[in-house]
């Protein structure tokens, strides 16, 4: 079976630009959670969506927005692109949502690269 | 609000020694913890998690990790490090929707 895809695994922008990041889940996974790592630190959650809502929203600003689409797939969209905005983007599938005991399985990720 | 804590951010072993990586936690409610694995260039791989019951929890590649609320810790060992365990490990706590809170990290460097 296929894990969690993520594309472009790789993305160079400029100051101000818009990017939209993308994930499939696990087939059967109805939860999407995304995270941001910067280099040398853990990942930090931004969103979690399950059956296309909001189930939870870390502390990012605005410039930053998901959704979930009907086969569960999600988009990650951040606006107005900052330099610290550089990072690794893991996008995570699971089965349920709100349980905490729930594995979540992470994708390779989106390298962004703000120049 | 949960938060953990690594200590040590860069650890070496020589190939065959102990592996012992540190990880407190701090939770309000009865902890839910994680011990990932991250490779370079790859993402997240699950190695163990505790939930409730047992307090040993034996995980892949011949790690385990011992909950102790006590002392608020959950450290992972490993008996007998190989090169191929030479990766950045992260400890997480989860929340009751399931977000993980993640550790800052401890890279693992095996020496020959």
């Amino acid at each position: 079976d296929a894990g969690v895809t993520q594309s472009p695994t790789h993305l160079i922008k400029t100051r101000g630009q818009h990017v939209t990041l993308r994930c499939s889940p696990i087939s059967g996974h109805k939860s999407v959670s995304w995270y941001q790592q910067v280099l040398g630190q853990g990942p930090q959650f931004i969103f979690q969506y399950y059956e296309k809502e909001e189930r939870g929203r870390g502390n990012f600003p605005d410039r930053f927005s998901a959704r979930q689409f009907p086969n569960y797939s999600s988009e990650l969209n951040v606006n107005a692109l900052l330099l610290g905005d550089s990072a690794l983007y893991l996008c995570a599938s699971s089965f349920f949502s709100g349980s905490p005991g729930n594995e979540q399985f992470f994708g390779p990720g989106t390298r962004l690269t703000v120049l | 609000a949960q938060s953990v804590t690594q200590l040590g951010s860069h650890v070496s072993v020589s190939e065959g020694a102990l592996v012992l990586l540190r990880c407190n936690y701090s939770s309000s409610v009865p902890p839910y913890l994680f011990w990932y694995v991250q490779y370079p260039n790859q993402g997240l791989q699950l190695l163990l998690k505790y939930t409730t019951g047992a307090t040993l929890v034996k995980g892949i590649n011949g790690f385990e990790a011992e909950f102790k609320k006590s002392e608020t810790s959950f450290h992972l060992t490993k008996p007998s490090a190989h090169m191929s365990d030479a990766a950045e490990y992260f400890c997480a706590v989860s929340d009751s929707w399931g977000k993980l809170q993640f550790g800052a990290g401890t890279q693992v460097v095996v020496t020959p």
